[in-house]
Parts: C-alpha cells; structure tokens; sequence
C-alpha cells in the first residue's frame, strides 16, 4: 500500500529565503505525483503536476522534481514571500485510473 | 478554475437527520470525487464516480452513499449523520486528458451536533 509522508508538518521561514519542501512516498512504480497549495477555509489548488517520465516541473518561482528511485519529491519555493504562507500537500497517483494517495502536508508561515 | 461548485458551503445538523451535498461541475468530466479531510488524518476517499450511474466506495465509505444521474452532478448523502461525521467534504474531479490531474471545489463545512 502505498504511503506518502510529509516531514515537518510546519515550517517558518523568514520572507525572501528560497526553501525546499519534501514529500516521501513508499512504491516507486507511480503514474505521477501532484502539489496543491491549501489556504486556510479553502479548497486545494493544484500548482504543479510531475509525471513519472519526468524528472521536474517549473511555474513561475515554484519548482518541483521527482526522484521515483529514491521516492522522493521536493518542491523548491524561490524567494519567498508572506502570500505564500499556506498548506502544500503533494499526493502520489500509482496508476492513471488509480485513486490519489495524499500526504498530510507541510504547513509553511513565511515572517515577513 | 474546472468550474466545480460544492453546496451547501456551511451546514449545521443534528445527529440523525439526513444530509445531501450537491457538488456541480460545468465541463463534463468524467471522473467525480469525494473527499473528507479532518485534522491527523488528512484527505481520505468517500467515494468516487466514472460516469452516470457509475460509482465505487473509497476508503471511509461508511455511513455514506452517493449519486450521479447527471455527468454534471454528484451527490453526498450522509442517511443519518452522526458526530463523527463533522468535518469538511471536498469534491473533486480528474481533468481531461491523460495526466490525471485533480482540481477541488471550495469545500462543503459539516457540523453534527
């Protein structure tokens, strides 16, 4: 069974510092893995989108990768900034009619 | 923005009583789900749908059912809602396309008194 583990679960940073959040999953064999950014009283939206034949993706001062040997994904946060303070969860798809998977994410405070 | 709406957006019940939520989407996708997501536990699978009148048990099912007449409709009825079932319900629907990507609705607020 696949499991997806977000460590920490909080994180404060001070405004302008570039940071990486980890997300770890238990089965390699993924179709791809998501990042939704959560406000507080709001729904997830999803900000980036890796497939398993990918290795990153970029939008804007977001960066994801993907590591499938290692079980491993990272989203990189360049420069960041208080409207980025939020919930990032990533979630693994292990197959492309395959149910999500979610971790129970990182919630980030960015100090200004 | 895939166009979904969830309602109610706040509702309070008592224990006992039944409760639907309507989550309404506009593009006609073909994959519906629900979610419940509570502190310590994250985001958790009600049920899901892929197409009218096609629909299958997730990982929390219990104590719910749901329903899907319409593509653009999927519904959440909680028969008799108990304490337990206060929490926040999401739905959600897998975009066009091969790469599965999921986009949420605003959220549904439960509380059972």
């Amino acid at each position: 069974k696949q499991e997806v583990t977000q460590i920490p679960a909080a994180l404060s940073v001070p405004e302008g510092e570039n940071l990486v959040l980890n997300c770890s999953f238990t089965d390699s064999a993924i179709y791809n893995l998501q990042w939704f950014r959560q406000d507080p009283g709001k729904g997830l939206t999803s900000l980036l989108l890796i497939q398993s034949s990918q290795r990153e993706q970029t939008s804007g001062r977001l960066n994801a990768s993907l590591d499938k040997s290692s079980g491993r994904s990272t989203l990189y946060i360049a420069a960041s900034q208080p409207g980025d303070s939020a919930t990032y969860l990533c979630a693994v798809r292990p197959g492309a009619n395959s149910k999500l998977t979610f971790g129970k994410g990182i919630t980030l405070s960015v100090r200004p | 923005d895939a166009g979904i709406t969830q309602s109610p957006r706040h509702k309070v019940t008592e224990t006992g009583t039944p409760v639907t939520l309507r989550c309404h989407q506009t593009e006609n996708h073909r994959y519906m789900y629900w979610y419940r997501q509570d502190p310590g536990h994250g985001l958790r699978l009600i049920h899901y749908s892929y197409g009218v009148k096609d629909t299958d048990k997730g990982e929390v099912s219990d104590g719910y059912s749901v329903s899907r007449s319409k593509t653009e409709d999927f519904l959440l009825t909680l028969e008799s809602a108990t304490s337990s079932q206060t929490s926040v319900y999401f739905c959600a629907i897998k975009g066009q396309g091969n790469t599965g990507e999921l986009f949420f609705g605003e959220g549904s607020r439960l509380t059972v008194l």
